[in-house]
């Protein structure tokens, strides 16, 4: 079956830096492109970044663009957040999430989700 | 940016009861384009529904999804006891895709 497990969050200061990675198990991660969503405390979700099956293409949401970088290595079926600047705002929990199929872009609705990463910006 | 606004806030329901969840949306989507997920405390959303009406793998029929244009509805004929959650609407129509700020339902 597949799974997506979170991992790498913890308290960060303002202006540093984090990075989550995804394992993926159970589908053939390498012909699917894979996306960050996150959720701040008590709110709602919003998409953060993906990035195409092969890596060399990524996309951003404009709340994070220029700060985070994302990644993939598909040899160990694996999804990256590298996270600079890091800002208060940006506290949350981070998960990675799979579209049903192979599309690359925002515009497309998630059938696996992990559980989750949170991430605490904060002095 | 697509704004999805749902209503009511927090919605009180017994077990056995209908819900009845809105999304509205700030431009007209298609219903092709809209999808409904429930979120548990402490779990990651789950997909309910998707292309608006389409049932995702495993899902009861008591949850059914309707509308057009800038309104839609996400119906719960008759409540189970772990259907108290959070409910989240997502357009995928126009980039990036967009969620609601969330339904509660909770018991009355």
């Amino acid at each position: 079956q597949v799974q997506l497990m979170e991992s790498g969050g913890g308290v960060v200061q303002p202006g540093g830096s984090l990075r989550l990675s995804c394992a993926a198990s159970g589908f053939t991660f390498s012909t699917y492109a894979m996306h960050w969503v996150r959720q701040a405390p008590g709110s709602g979700l919003e998409w953060v970044a993906l990035t195409s099956d092969d890596g060399n293409n990524g996309h951003y949401a404009d709340s994070v663009k220029g700060r985070f970088t994302i990644s993939r290595d598909n040899s160990n079926n694996r999804l990256f957040l590298q996270m600079d600047t890091l800002r208060p705002e940006d506290t949350a929990v981070y998960y990675c999430a799979r579209p049903p199929a192979y599309y690359y872009g925002s515009d497309i609705y998630f059938d696996y989700w992990g559980q989750g990463t949170l991430v605490t910006v904060s002095s | 940016e697509v704004v999805l606004t749902q209503s009511p806030g927090t919605l009180s329901l017994s077990p056995g009861e209908r819900a009845t969840l809105s999304c509205r949306a700030s431009q007209s989507i298609a219903s092709s384009s809209l999808a409904w997920y429930q979120q548990r405390p402490g779990q990651a959303p789950r997909l309910l529904i998707y292309g608006g009406a389409g049932r995702a793998a495993g899902i009861p029929d008591r949850f059914s999804g309707s509308g057009s244009g800038t309104d839609f509805i996400l119906t719960i004929s008759s409540l189970e006891p772990e259907d108290f959650a959070v409910y989240y609407c997502q357009q995928y129509q126009r980039s990036p895709g967009t969620f609601g700020q969330g339904t509660k339902l909770e018991f009355k």
